[in-house]
């Protein structure tokens, strides 16, 4: 089946100390996301690619950043976790070519623990 | 940027009775309408979606109204059943691929 695949489910990770997150698509979409949720809260979008463009959200922190290689693939990188920064990552993707459906099919998430 | 605001935040009700959840949005050129579903430690997933040249959708017993002179557009769930217990998330779009969300409902679906 066609689908986003997000690795790991589970992140732990220490004060400052590096993680990647990564996601991948067998949708073939042009349009890959990031998001962060926290508790109780809306997913809160980080960034995106459309096609090899990257665009960044006004409010996301430097701390924050994203790689996608191929159009499979697509990587967080949090420099520096710190405690505010564990909450659930959301990888998702949409095709915007014309004629499609505009739907966001969201991965499964991964869970990161700062320590 | 557009704002999106959802009421209520929590929802409980009998199974077999309605719910509505409302929201508003900002940008007069928001065209597309997501809800959005999500279940406790699962992913978001589309359960249905309206375009501005549309006034109502109904899949089911999901259906979506908009009204765009009002600039807010509502989800309503006929005879509810306890698997219809989740997050709903609302949202607006004005470039046909980057999502606005609203702040999200629970919903409790009472037996």
């Amino acid at each position: 089946d066609a689908m986003v695949i997000q690795n790991p489910r589970y992140q732990v990770t220490q004060f400052g100390k590096p993680v990647t997150l990564s996601c991948s698509q067998t949708l073939n979409h042009n349009v890959m996301y990031w998001y962060q949720q926290k508790s109780s809260q809306a997913p809160k979008l980080l960034f995106h690619y459309y096609d090899k463009d990257f665009n960044n959200e006004a409010d996301t922190p430097d701390n924050f950043q994203s790689r996608r290689p191929n159009t499979s693939f697509c990587f967080l990188d949090i420099r520096s976790p710190g405690l505010g920064d564990a909450a659930m990552y959301l990888c998702a993707t949409s095709s915007n070519l014309a004629g499609e459906r505009n739907e966001q099919f969201f991965g499964p998430g991964t869970r990161l623990t700062v320590l | 940027g557009e704002n999106v605001e959802q009421h209520p935040s929590t929802l409980s009700v009998q199974e077999g009775d309605s719910a509505v959840i409302k929201c508003t949005y900002s940008d007069s050129a928001s065209n597309y309408f997501p809800w959005y579903k999500q279940e406790l430690g699962k992913r978001p997933q589309l359960i249905i979606d309206i375009r501005s040249n549309v006034g109502e959708k109904k899949d089911q017993r999901i259906a979506v109204t908009l009204n765009k002179t009002a600039k807010h557009f509502s989800l309503h769930i006929t005879e509810t059943q306890p698997e219809d217990s989740a997050v709903y998330f609302c949202a607006a779009s004005s470039n046909d691929y980057k999502l606005s969300f609203g702040a999200g409902t629970t919903v409790t679906v009472r037996a």
